[in-house]
C-alpha cells in the first residue's frame, strides 16, 4: 500500500518556540494531506485540510496562525505549531490519500509526538 | 457522513475469530462503510471497506448486512499484534473531507 511518513517522530520543545511537522507521501503525489491531532485516551480530530498549491482549510476552532500548514509540493505538507504551549502537547498525524486507485481509503503517517515543557 | 455506534472494548482469545459489530442506520445509499486500526502510539491503519457486498482482503473480512444498517468486522484469527482500537466509519467515496473518527472500540486480545 501507500507509504506516508511523518518526521519527526517525536519531540520535546519549549513554551514559546515553533515546531515543525513533516507529512510526506513516499511513493504517490498528493494534492491533499490531512491534519489531525489526537489527545491521551481521546479519538483522533480533523485540524485541517492541506491542499497543494493553496491555503489550507482549518477545521472550527483551529487557529490557522498558530497552526500554520504548508504544502508547497505534491509530496510534502509541513505543519508547523508557532508559540507552543503545554497544551498543545498531543499526538499529531497525518493523511493523505492515493488518487487513481479508485477509492478514497486515507493513509496515516506514523504520527508525531509533541510535548511541549 | 452517517454517524456510527460501537462497543467501546471486546476481549477475545489469540487464536480465535473476533468479531466487531458497528450499528450505522443512518447510512446512505451512496456511503460506504471503512474500517481502520490505530495501534497504541502509531498512526491509523486501513483494513478494509465495502458498499454493500461483503468483503474480504488478507487482513479482514467486512460482512454488511442485506439494509446496511449494522456491518462486522472479522479478524479470521486473531493474535496479539491485533490490539489495538478500531473505527468504522461511513462516508461517500467521492467525499474530499476528513475523516471523522468515533471513539472505536479497543480490542485487546488475551493470550
Amino acid at each position: 500500500g501507500a507509504v506516508v511518513s511523518q518526521h519527526p517522530s517525536w519531540v520535546i520543545c519549549k513554551s514559546g518556540t515553533s515546531v515543525k511537522i513533516e507529512c510526506r507521501s513516499l511513493d504517490f503525489q498528493a494534492t491533499t494531506m490531512f491534519w489531525y491531532r489526537q489527545f491521551p485516551k481521546q479519538s483522533l480530530m480533523l485540524m485541517a485540510t492541506s491542499n497543494e498549491g493553496s491555503k489550507a482549510t482549518y477545521e472550527q476552532g483551529v487557529e490557522k496562525d498558530k497552526f500554520l500548514i504548508n504544502h508547497a509540493s505534491l509530496t510534502l505538507s509541513t505543519l508547523t505549531v508557532t508559540s507552543a504551549h503545554p497544551e498543545d502537547s498531543s499526538f499529531y498525524i497525518c493523511s493523505a490519500r492515493a488518487p487513481g486507485q479508485g477509492t478514497v481509503e486515507a493513509f496515516f503517517g506514523q504520527g508525531t509526538r509533541l510535548t511541549v515543557v | 457522513d452517517a454517524k456510527t455506534t460501537q462497543p467501546t472494548s471486546m476481549d477475545c482469545a489469540e487464536g480465535r475469530a473476533a468479531n466487531l459489530p458497528c450499528n450505522h442506520s443512518t447510512i446512505s445509499g451512496n456511503e460506504y462503510v471503512y474500517w481502520y486500526r490505530q495501534i497504541h502510539s502509531q498512526g491509523p491503519q486501513y483494513i478494509i471497506h465495502g458498499l454493500k457486498n461483503n468483503e474480504t482482503n488478507e487482513m479482514a473480512s467486512l460482512i454488511i448486512t442485506e439494509d446496511r444498517k449494522s456491518s462486522t468486522l472479522i479478524l479470521p484469527h486473531a493474535t496479539l499484534r491485533d490490539t489495538a482500537v478500531y473505527y468504522c466509519i461511513v462516508r461517500s467515496r467521492g467525499g474530499a473531507d476528513g475523516l471523522t473518527f468515533g471513539k472505536g472500540t479497543h480490542l485487546i486480545i488475551q493470550p
